[in-house]
């Protein structure tokens, strides 16, 4: 699997664009990089996933560098509910097994 | 589709006793995966299903786990015996292949 590098934690402030950054230099070709999200006490919830071009969809937006090997998640008007622990997944060759990091921790301040 | 459920939400048993969670995946999804989360270790993916047959278990911790997908729409993770250090709490989810897995709302075990 490619591992994934993500800072531990941010703060934003709400109503601002919150810019989560996640390091996959080790991607192959064709893994996608996969966005979840884990708002406390409750299961992951998928955002958004892509693999080389940009991504957006209601929730947010996906950034995928020309070399594949970074990309950033994109929350273009934090709110309060926004606060959550991001996880950045590259799954396996089969692309199902996801591998949970440590994630970032957002926290969104009003 | 009312999504993964899980059942029970909350458990609370003694040491040496057996426990048994309980996952519905959603309707048409081939792959299914219970996963275990702590403060200490995170999210840890314990074994995982296509077409009900388990693909990989490297994940369980040991012999006193196991899991079994009898057909596509249910499934269990079993601990015998239960002991304290298996308290957390665990996930169940489902996918299609190359899609978003979709999360339960989880089952917290305490053992005491």
């Amino acid at each position: 699997d490619a591992k994934t590098t993500q800072p531990p934690s941010m703060d934003c402030a709400e109503g601002r664009a919150a810019n989560l950054p996640c390091n996959h230099s080790t991607i192959s070709g064709n893994e996608y990089v996969y966005w979840y999200r884990q708002i406390h006490s409750q299961g992951p919830q998928y955002i958004i996933h892509g693999l080389k071009n940009n991504e957006t969809n209601e929730m947010a937006s996906l950034i995928i560098t020309e070399d594949r090997k970074s990309s950033t998640l994109i929350l273009p008007h934090a709110t309060l509910r926004d606060t959550a622990v991001y996880y950045c997944i590259v799954p396996n060759n089969a692309g199902n097994m996801l591998t949970f990091g440590g994630g970032t921790r957002l926290m969104v301040k009003p | 589709d009312a999504g993964v459920i899980q059942s029970p939400r909350h458990e609370v048993t003694e040491m040496g006793q057996e426990v048994t969670l309980r996952c519905k995946p959603i309707s048409g999804h081939d792959y299914l995966f219970w996963y275990r989360q702590t403060m200490m270790r995170g999210l840890e993916l314990l074994i995982y299903f296509n077409n009900n047959v388990p693909i990989d278990d490297s994940g369980m911790p040991e012999d006193r786990f196991s899991a079994k997908m009898p057909n596509a729409s249910f499934s269990t993770l079993k601990i015998q015996p239960s002991e304290p250090r298996d308290s957390a709490v665990y996930f169940c989810a489902s996918s299609s292949l190359g899609r978003e897995a979709f999360f339960g709302q989880g089952t917290r075990l305490t053992v005491v």
